[in-house]
Order: structure tokens, then C-alpha cells, then sequence
């Protein structure tokens, strides 16, 4: 997974504790995004970045928020965790590629949340 | 992602044989798709892409076929080897724009080669 790495890897915590999620890219890509998976559910997106300080929310972005101060870091912090957002968290960037683009993702954070 | 979805959950084939692995979609603005394979414990990762003007497009043993009548997306797997053993995912946006505000994907298939 050279070029994107997530940190924690794996965390714990307990409801109303506040959390964030690192995102780092070496590659100054413009777009980066947060999804979670759930079993049954796919990834979702939760929000995305097209720039410094310039963020969107997607499909459940509810709970969640993010900042980027600097194009290599995208954020993703959940201010009061709650059960249902135990999950596995990634974050990707956008690659163009010959034909089209990719979203390429990092190695994931898994949280849980007790 | 509920208007991409995959219709069989778990796929399970010998070792050697062809594995076909189904999508449907229902955004019809959609024309751009792409299958990604998901290793235990790793991020998805990018196998092959179709756009919505090809019916197919061949890759190293993998096959995409695009059905746009039925909205219908198929990954073909060549001689299935232990290593193919993952989740699948097929997502989806349109090519313009570059899929700027992320994918849809749907649900996962889980292929497991039996020896």
C-alpha cells in the first residue's frame, strides 16, 4: 500500500468518546475519501475532499466529520462515537489511470466501539 | 450502493475451473465501471474497468462483459487459482467528471476456491 497510510490501524473505545482517523498520501493527489464497510452493506462513502479545505459529504455522513489542512492529510473524526459506527474504515485517493480512474485505498482502520 | 448489487453473496468453485461473478446496476447515468478485489484484511484493490460505449474488455485472465439493455455487469476469472480467493465488488459513476464525488459499490461476492 505505498503512498497512502492509515492510522490507527486498529482502535478501541467506548460510546461518547470522541475519535479520529488518519489518512496520509505521498502522492499530492487532489481527491481523497473516507468510507466505512459493513458487513452487507459494501463500502459507503462518508465524505471526500476535491482540495485543502474543500470537503463534501457523501451517502452517511452523519456522526462523521473530516478537515484537510494539507493535501497529504484527510481527517475523519467522529465527535461522540456510537456503537453503529463500530466498523472497518478506509480512506482512498483518486488515481487517474489511461482509460478512466481508480479510487485506490489504503490498508483500513478497524474501530470498535463499546 | 442498493442500486448496485451483486446476486450471490458466496461463489465457490474448483481450482481450474472459470468463475463468473454477476452485478447489476440500476443508475442508467451511470457509464463507468469497475471491479475491485478485496484480500482479508486489505483495502480493495483495482482489477479492471469498462466504460459504458465497450461490451468487453479482456484483462490478464479476467474477462468484464457490460450489458447495458439489462444493466448487467459480469467479471469472468480464467482458470481460478488459490490466490483469486477474495470478496468482489463492482462499482460504479460516470466516466466525466472522474467520479470526483466517489463510487457506489455494490454489496460483495465472496469467491472460494475449493481445491
Amino acid at each position: 500500500d505505498a503512498g497512502i497510510t492509515q492510522s490507527p490501524r486498529h482502535k478501541v473505545t467506548e460510546t461518547g468518546t470522541p475519535v479520529t482517523l488518519r489518512c496520509h498520501q505521498t502522492e499530492n493527489h487532489r481527491y481523497m475519501y473516507w468510507y466505512r464497510q459493513d458487513p452487507g452493506h459494501g463500502l459507503r462513502l462518508i465524505h471526500y475532499s476535491y482540495g485543502v479545505k474543500d470537503t463534501d459529504k457523501g451517502e452517511v455522513s452523519d456522526g462523521y466529520s473530516v478537515s484537510r489542512s494539507k493535501t497529504e492529510d484527510f481527517l475523519l473524526t467522529l465527535e461522540s462515537a456510537t456503537s453503529s459506527q463500530t466498523s472497518v474504515y478506509f480512506c482512498a485517493i483518486r488515481r487517474t489511470r489511461d482509460r478512466g480512474y481508480e479510487q485506490y485505498f489504503g490498508p483500513g482502520t478497524r474501530l470498535t466501539v463499546t | 450502493g442498493e442500486n448496485v448489487g451483486l446476486h450471490l453473496p458466496t461463489l465457490s468453485v474448483q481450482e481450474g475451473d472459470n468463475s463468473i461473478i454477476n452485478c447489476a446496476y440500476s443508475n442508467s447515468a451511470s457509464d463507468y465501471f469497475i471491479w475491485y478485489k478485496q484480500e482479508s484484511g486489505k483495502g480493495p484493490q483495482f482489477i479492471i474497468d469498462i466504460r459504458s460505449n465497450m461490451d468487453k474488455r479482456q484483462g490478464q485472465r479476467v474477462t468484464v462483459l457490460l450489458n447495458k439493455t439489462v444493466k448487467h455487469l459480469s467479471l469472468q476469472i480464467a482458470a481460478t487459482q488459490p490466490g483469486d480467493s477474495a470478496v468482489y465488488f463492482c462499482a460504479e459513476n460516470k466516466l466525466w467528471g472522474g467520479g470526483a464525488d466517489g463510487l457506489t459499490f455494490g454489496k460483495g461476492t465472496h469467491l472460494i476456491i475449493q481445491p
